[in-house]
């Protein structure tokens, strides 16, 4: 079956610009995680939904970043005023319930130029 | 700080060998663990996990050791093999949470 999908693959912007980064889950995970991955290092939690509510949001590092999953199934990542500092590898995974094995995306390459 | 730790950025193994890719934690209250293996341009992808309440697990040619009271964790693959090859991942959690932490990786090459 179709895995986490993401879109776009690749996003360039400028400084201050606003960016919507789009997440697929599997059809019928409950669960769904973006995760934020800077160059040599690991991914970094940023927010993890159960349904349409935020059950974690602790990792979004400010109040630039937002997301939300209205219906339960996509959920779209928005950064407002960019900064250089936000250009990373930003990746979604999702998982049919809390505590079950995470199925991650390809991720987006956002760059802050 | 960080929670966790992959010392060895890099590790080679020639093919049919033993890879050896270890991880350690400073956060107690880790009670969950996982290896997750990652290709370029792809996403993570899960190899095993491994929850406080054991020492080790094993799936095929992985498997995971815990040493609580060292705080640290390795996953052991044997034999390897070519497609091995790629950024191994360790993550943590605490209490049930979804909120893993996890180390900045190793990158295995198994050598044909």
């Amino acid at each position: 079956g179709a895995g986490v999908s993401q879109t776009p693959s690749n996003k360039v912007t400028e400084k201050g610009k606003y960016v919507e980064l789009r997440c697929d889950p599997i059809s019928g995970h409950t669960a769904l995680y973006w995760y934020r991955q800077s160059l040599g290092q690991g991914p970094e939690f940023l927010i993890y939904f159960q349904g349409t509510g935020a059950a974690d949001d602790s990792g979004l590092p400010n109040d630039r970043f937002f997301a939300v999953r209205p219906e339960g199934s996509v959920s779209t990542l928005k950064i407002q005023r960019t900064e250089r500092g936000d250009s990373a590898v930003y990746l979604c995974a999702s998982s049919l319930s809390a505590m079950d094995t995470q199925y991650f995306g390809p991720g987006t390459r956002l760059t802050v130029l | 700080d960080q929670q966790v730790k992959q010392n060895s950025p890099s590790l080679s193994v020639q093919e049919g060998r033993i890879s050896i890719l270890n991880c350690d934690y400073t956060n107690s209250m880790f009670d969950y663990f996982l290896w997750y293996k990652k290709y370029p341009a792809e996403g993570p992808t899960f190899l095993i996990s491994i929850s406080s309440i054991k020492d080790k697990n094993e799936d095929g040619r992985f498997t995971v050791f815990l040493n609580k009271s060292a705080k640290h964790l390795s996953l052991h693959i044997v034999p390897s093999q070519p497609g091995d090859s790629a950024v191994y991942f360790c993550a943590a959690s605490a209490s049930g949470g979804q909120n893993f932490v996890f180390g900045p990786g190793t990158r295995l090459s198994v050598l044909p």
